[in-house]
């Protein structure tokens, strides 16, 4: 079953745009990060946000994470259409350091980003 | 490019037909891990090994089956194959065994006719 539940499901915007996206989810969490996948390639590491940290940030991307809402948004800011590709949230669920992990992923926000 | 390799990157084959599919981690990257993303059921985490040994388990049939080689790559087999198989399978691999960072393969795209 799909953990990380993104929204919107699409989003089309202008070049220049502020693109945010967002994510549920519904269990505790070790980390929670995001990838880029361009159509039917591999997926592109973007960012990991750890349970005890409320935002970061990496170039042109702002992520937060609330674990009271369990929820995280994903913005990018003075978006290019090169930026156009599916986001995915994926959550690393509670386990020790040295357990093993799975990401569980949403089914993603395709974002489309017209020049 | 995340370092990850895996081939092929394309395997065309028909229904119960065996397939194995390889990967080769980042180099120090001792945990690899497999997915399988479709259209009807999204990225689904199937298998972790950690140098070697099999650390987490997803929805992964019992029909497929991976291992971790003392060089660390990996292979997963698919074995008695079903259209519904069809699917794009990615390695993914992380230094630790536990919370991480994963860099993912460019995948392998499976077709079964």
């Amino acid at each position: 079953s799909q953990q990380g539940e993104e929204d919107p499901q699409a989003l089309s915007i202008q070049e220049g745009e502020n693109a945010t996206m967002n994510c549920s989810y519904k269990t505790s969490i070790n980390n929670l990060q995001w990838y880029r996948q361009n159509s039917g390639r591999g997926l592109v590491h973007l960012i990991l946000i750890r349970s005890n940290e409320r935002e970061k940030h990496s170039g042109r991307l702002r992520v937060t994470l609330d674990t009271s809402k369990k929820s995280s948004s994903l913005l990018i800011t003075a978006s290019r259409a090169a930026d156009t590709a599916s986001y995915f949230c994926a959550t690393d669920e509670e386990g020790g350091e040295t357990s093993g992990s799975r990401l569980t992923f949403g089914e993603g926000t395709q974002l489309t980003v017209n020049p | 490019d995340s370092g990850v390799t895996q081939t092929p990157k394309h395997l065309i084959t028909a229904t119960g037909q065996r397939v194995t599919l390889r990967c080769s981690p980042r180099s120090g990257d001792l945990s690899v891990y497999w997915y399988q993303q479709s259209l009807d059921q999204g990225l689904q985490f199937l298998i972790q090994y950690y140098n070697g040994e099999e650390r987490a388990k997803g929805n992964i049939l019992e029909r497929f089956s991976a291992q971790q080689f003392p060089d660390l790559h990996s292979e997963l087999n698919l074995s008695s194959l079903e259209l519904g198989d069809s699917a794009l399978y990615f390695c993914a691999s992380s230094v630790l065994v536990g919370t991480d960072t994963q860099y993912f393969g460019p995948g392998t795209r499976l077709t079964v006719l």
